[in-house]
């Protein structure tokens, strides 16, 4: 099945500077790559998605890039603010259709 | 939103007792799925339905059972809840095919003692 792998795991960054997670999967298959991010003690909620048609995809100051022959995608959070501090899911649709996750990324934004 | 519906939000229960979590939708959609959240662990994938009359183990079911009662309902039950199932249970939907979004719910808070 899918395999997909997150890093880093916990990331920490000064409000202003950029944020990048990474994640690889293993189905050169798969489709479609969304992310979501989870508030503390909320559901996790999509913010952005890239479908394999699709090399890069930009939404203010989030932005999701793709590299379907490394079988990698990206997720870049510009000019952080405080209200970025989340735990940021990676997944990737299976054969199926149905989504596998990464382990998630905790970001902590300093002031 | 209140699209999809989790209850209970929290529950404590003792081990050996049965516990369902019910789930419900308003999105109309065909897809149904429960996932399991552990620290470090992100989100498994326990169950998933994506009619009716479809079940499917997910990656994680040993120790929970399903039943899609409805298009818009799906409850997990724990025949014989045990202490490592402490956890927080999603349900979520999503419309048929690749590439649509899941929408989770608010979740439920499992703790067995």
């Amino acid at each position: 099945g899918e395999n997909v792998e997150q890093h880093p795991s916990t990331l920490s960054v000064q409000e202003g500077d950029s944020a990048v997670i990474k994640c690889t999967y293993s189905d050169s298959a798969s489709n479609y790559f969304p992310w979501y991010k989870q508030e503390l003690g909320k559901r996790p909620q999509l913010i952005i998605d890239i479908r394999s048609n699709v090399g890069e995809k930009k939404d203010q100051r989030i932005a999701v890039t793709l590299n379907k022959t490394a079988k990698h995608f990206s997720l870049h959070i510009t000019e952080t603010q405080p209200e970025d501090s989340a735990v940021y899911f990676c997944a990737v649709t299976d054969s199926w259709g149905k989504l596998q996750f990464g382990a998630g990324t905790q970001v902590v934004v300093t002031p | 939103d209140a699209d999809v519906t989790q209850t209970p939000r929290n529950r404590i229960t003792k081990t050996g007792k049965r516990i369902m979590l019910e789930c419900s939708q308003t999105k109309g959609h065909d897809r149904m799925y429960w996932y399991r959240q552990d620290p470090g662990l992100g989100l498994r994938l326990i169950y998933y339905s994506f009619d009716v009359k479809d079940i499917n183990k997910g990656e994680i079911s040993d120790g929970y059972s399903v039943s899609r009662q409805a298009q818009a309902k799906f409850s997990l039950s724990l025949e014989s809840a045990i202490p490592n199932q402490t956890a927080l249970y999603f349900c979520a939907t999503s419309g048929s095919g690749t590439g649509n979004t899941i929408y989770f719910g608010e979740g439920s808070w499992l703790t067995v003692v």
